[in-house]
């Protein structure tokens, strides 16, 4: 069975600070992962995906995430904070064969202090 | 603007009321699909339709009613309500295909069952 966890539920870094939102899986087979944000009164938007490609994946806005098999994670990362990165952020896992349902971590809200 | 569009924004209903939600894809997708979003809960995917049929329904209630009359057009009537599904409800797109395809999110629909 596939699930995600999310390590924290709760992150808050200071402007100008690394970013680094956990998140770790269980699959039965090759794994297509995914980072989602939401930002407050709006929709999910992907900020990244791994899928069996390269395993450090660049998202949009300088966010990235590295596909660690062996530790079963898929840590999301941005070197520098920005005030506007404060958002919901969720850890995704989608089984690459015929279930392609999407499993969803609870998600992480990340604060960025002034 | 992701391309997915879902109105009204805001609703408040009684649960004797009857309303509906929209939802429009501009991305020309073959698969929709609706979420229900609540505060720490993971999102749970509520229905899925392919080529406007439907190929999942997640055990939802029969007060929720999902209609997809064309590729780019989801509905969701809701009729006699309890509160307890006062949610965030989102219309998701996606390209099936072989594969890995992100899902494309509205804002959604902020729902209070009064």
């Amino acid at each position: 069975a596939q699930s995600v966890t999310q390590l924290d539920s709760h992150v808050s870094v200071s402007e100008g600070t690394p970013v680094l939102l956990r998140c770790n899986y269980s699959s039965s087979y090759s794994p297509s992962l995914f980072w989602y944000v939401q930002h407050p009164n709006k929709g999910l938007q992907l900020l990244l995906k791994y899928t069996s490609a390269a395993t450090l994946v660049k998202g949009i806005n300088g966010f990235e995430a590295e596909f660690k098999k062996s530790e079963t994670s898929f840590h999301l990362t941005k070197p520098s904070a920005h005030m506007s990165d404060a958002a919901e952020y969720f850890c995704v896992v989608r089984n690459a064969g015929n279930n392609r349902k999407l499993i969803w971590g609870l998600g992480t809200s990340l604060a960025v202090n002034p | 603007e992701t391309g997915v569009t879902q109105t009204p924004r805001h609703l408040v209903m009684g649960m004797t009321n009857k309303k509906s939600l929209k939802c429009e894809q501009h991305l020309g997708h073959n698969a929709m699909y609706w979420y229900k979003q609540s505060a720490k809960k993971p999102l749970e995917l509520m229905f899925v339709y392919n080529f406007k049929e439907q190929t999942e329904n997640n055990s939802v209630p029969s007060r929720f009613s999902p209609e997809c009359p064309n590729s780019s057009h989801l509905f969701l009537h809701l009729h006699t309500l309890q509160p307890e599904d006062s949610a965030l409800y989102l219309c998701a797109s996606s390209q099936l295909k072989v594969g890995d395809t992100e899902a494309f999110f509205g804002q959604g629909t902020r729902l209070t069952v009064v």
